[in-house]
């Protein structure tokens, strides 16, 4: 019930592509929802998260979108560039005194030139 | 944007040697620090929560024995790996949580045990 799982675990585009990563959940109890992006040999860096109370959230070029009925939650990368090429990590807590993230299983993501 | 610093960023050690790494939250005040274990091109293993003050708490499987946890003061927490043999080599991250709960991770730190 804890379990986060992503799906692709790769994904190659050209540039300019919309790279779509999609994460689903069970644990109903979760309400904090966010994605991290990880370069080799760095750590994670929180990209951006949502709430269960929105259903979209845009920052530049990265949107997430939650479905909370269907318990899954999405990264779209509009106008993918090169440097996007990453390792990205969908993840989700809920408030149990602390808030310990679960993360899912990560996509690779690559685009071409 | 909040910073977590990590200290070594790699370090090599002898296998029955204790390795010590630094987490630093430069930018706001952390009860709540984590640490985490990455093997290659795998997603990151919570191993135990960092609470300022009072004892970790360790995911089960984590030996606490072996993995050190102090959390001193309210942007440090530091975790020591004792005894290292080479199947502790791994990415260890550490994340601090923000006043508004969001999670900030440091840049990890490689140990190779030889």
């Amino acid at each position: 019930q804890q379990q986060v799982k992503q799906s692709p675990q790769s994904l190659i585009v050209q540039k300019g592509g919309i790279p779509i990563i999609n994460c689903a959940y069970e644990n109903t109890a979760f309400d904090y929802f966010p994605w991290y992006q990880q370069f080799p040999g760095k750590g994670p860096a929180l990209l951006i998260a949502i709430r269960p109370d929105v259903s979209e959230k845009k920052e530049g070029r990265f949107t997430i979108s939650f479905n909370k009925s269907a318990k899954q939650f999405s990264l779209h990368i509009m106008d993918s560039q090169p440097g996007d090429s990453a390792t990205y990590f969908c993840a989700a807590s809920w408030d149990t005194g602390r808030r310990a993230l679960t993360f899912g299983s990560g996509t690779r993501l690559q685009v071409q030139p | 944007g909040a910073v977590v610093s990590q200290h070594p960023s790699w370090v090599i050690c002898k296998s029955g040697t204790s390795v010590k790494i630094e987490c630093r939250s430069l930018d706001f005040q952390a009860t709540t620090m984590f640490w985490y274990r990455q093997f290659p091109k795998q997603s990151l293993m919570l191993m135990a929560t960092s609470n300022e003050g009072s004892k970790a708490t360790y995911e089960q499987g984590v030996e606490k024995d072996k993995f050190l946890i102090n959390h001193a003061s309210l942007t440090l927490s530091t975790l020591t790996v004792t005894s290292a043999h080479p199947e502790d080599s791994s990415f260890y991250i550490c994340s601090a949580q923000s006043p508004g709960n969001e999670q900030y991770f440091g840049p990890g730190t490689r140990l190779t045990v030889t």
